[in-house]
């Protein structure tokens, strides 16, 4: 089992741009999540999925977007990229609501 | 809003020593998690503390959840160049993990 597989691991966008971060896993999970990590801001909930065709948004949403076609993968998209998104990005997944997260290793992504 | 607040932020020990890392909140937690997260990847969970009081040992990690669940503490005996990484703990309220709030982090340097 490969986990939870996010890429590209790195990425450098101009102002203005867009991308997607792709994360996928093979654990058959229902639930997933993706977060973002600054510098000493510890980890704060982007969007988040129970299932496939449903998403919610999670604690800071803005600017960001995802979809959930299969159970297997949540793509986040970032329409006009500025600055303040400049982050470390991941992804996570859990069996259940209650149950352990497993994370990806991350995206680090640099918007200049 | 909750907050939870690990002290100190970083720690800078020599191997052998033992240390003592904490989590604290003015709110109450249904559940308590701790992760370590390694550089360049993601936080990997280490335990959950449940019952107000909880002593969980890991091997040479001794996790206590406080008698009111509202704070954490993490103490490791003999630390090792293995130690090393940024500690975070979860506070969950509700049952769910979309309900997660995360600590910043301590980040612990153990050097040999």
């Amino acid at each position: 089992n490969a986990g939870v597989t996010q890429t590209p691991k790195f990425r450098i966008l101009k102002i203005g741009q867009s991308m997607t971060l792709q994360c996928t896993q093979d654990m058959n999970h229902n639930y997933m999540y993706w977060y973002r990590q600054d510098p000493g801001m510890g980890l704060k909930l982007i969007y988040y999925s129970v299932g496939a065709g449903i998403t919610d948004k999670g604690e800071v949403p803005n600017g960001y977007n995802v979809s959930r076609s299969t159970t297997e993968d949540f793509p986040l998209r970032l329409e006009l990229a500025a600055p303040s998104q400049t982050s470390v990005y991941f992804c996570a997944s859990s069996y259940a609501d209650w149950s352990p997260l497993h994370f990806g290793n991350g995206t680090r992504l640099t918007v200049t | 809003t909750q907050l939870l607040e690990q002290s100190p932020q970083f720690l800078s020990i020599q191997e052998g020593e033992n240390l003592t890392v904490y989590c604290n909140s003015s709110s109450v937690f249904s559940s308590l998690q701790w992760y370590r997260q390694e550089p360049g990847e993601g936080p990997v969970l280490l335990v959950t503390v449940v019952t107000g009081g909880e002593v969980k040992k890991l091997k040479r990690l001794t996790f206590q959840f406080g008698d009111a669940r509202k704070d954490s503490s993490l103490h490791i005996t003999a630390a090792q160049p293995g130690d090393t990484g940024l500690y975070l703990c979860a506070g969950e309220d509700g049952g769910s993990n979309y309900k997660l709030t995360f600590g910043k982090g301590t980040l612990l340097t153990v050097n040999p």
